[in-house]
């Protein structure tokens, strides 16, 4: 199938600081990248969808010029949370969909990046 | 807002067949089910997906009932690894995530 990379898979940080999370598709080209945010036992969140060279469509409630999404590439996307707080800390997974290879959406998911912010 | 429903959820002897249920009645008729599921701690893995006929992989097997209205997924022989929280999505442009069920595996 499909491969996914996030990086980092974890990351520490000072509260105030800003934390860029990577997310590659490794042998196709992403179309549409989508990230969500995941807190503990909860579900996963959109947060935004973005398309390459497009700016990127964020949900209700997610501040767009905190979380920073560039989708320069069809190969790569990236979020940065800036002036990161501790309220921040959460899971983050990136996910990318494909239309090179006639399929139907299925979704392939990176292995998610760990935020703590002290 | 998400387009699913499931039980919260569900406890399944090893070796059994776990059947996890899924309501999705505003199925609009170019929308595939899909099935996920997450480990703790790990990116959601996929199942398998659906557009109105039965399906089945390696992983499992999915039946959608003849109206799409809802479905199930089928694993034939749950195993402890198979515990983790699984998740039905209908493909829409947004990929919303319900909260899923939780399937424990007993030994």
């Amino acid at each position: 199938g499909a491969v996914v990379s996030q990086h980092p898979s974890w990351v520490i940080c000072k509260s105030g600081t800003s934390v860029k999370i990577e997310c590659r598709s490794l042998d196709f080209q992403a179309t549409t990248m989508f990230w969500y945010r995941q807190f503990p036992k909860q579900s996963l969140m959109l947060m935004a969808t973005s398309n390459e060279g497009s700016k990127a469509t964020y949900e209700q409630g997610v501040e767009k010029d905190k979380f920073l999404i560039n989708h320069a590439s069809l190969t790569l996307s990236t979020l940065t949370v800036t002036s990161a707080h501790p309220e921040d800390s959460s899971f983050y997974i990136c996910s990318a969909t494909t239309t090179d290879r006639a399929n139907t959406g299925e979704l392939f998911f990176g292995e998610g990046s760990r935020l703590t912010v002290l | 807002d998400a387009k699913t429903t499931q039980p919260t959820s569900m406890d399944c002897a090893e070796g059994r067949a776990a059947n996890l249920p899924c309501n999705h009645s505003t199925i609009s008729g170019n929308e595939y089910v899909y099935w996920y599921r997450q480990i703790h701690s790990q990116g959601p893995q996929y199942i398998i997906h659906g557009l109105k006929n039965n399906e089945t992989n390696e992983m499992a097997s999915l039946i959608i009932t003849e109206d799409r209205k809802s479905s199930t997924l089928i694993l034939p022989h749950a195993t402890l690894r198979d515990t983790a929280v699984y998740y039905c999505i209908v493909n829409t442009y947004k990929y919303i995530f319900g909260t899923g069920t939780r399937l424990k595996v007993l030994a």
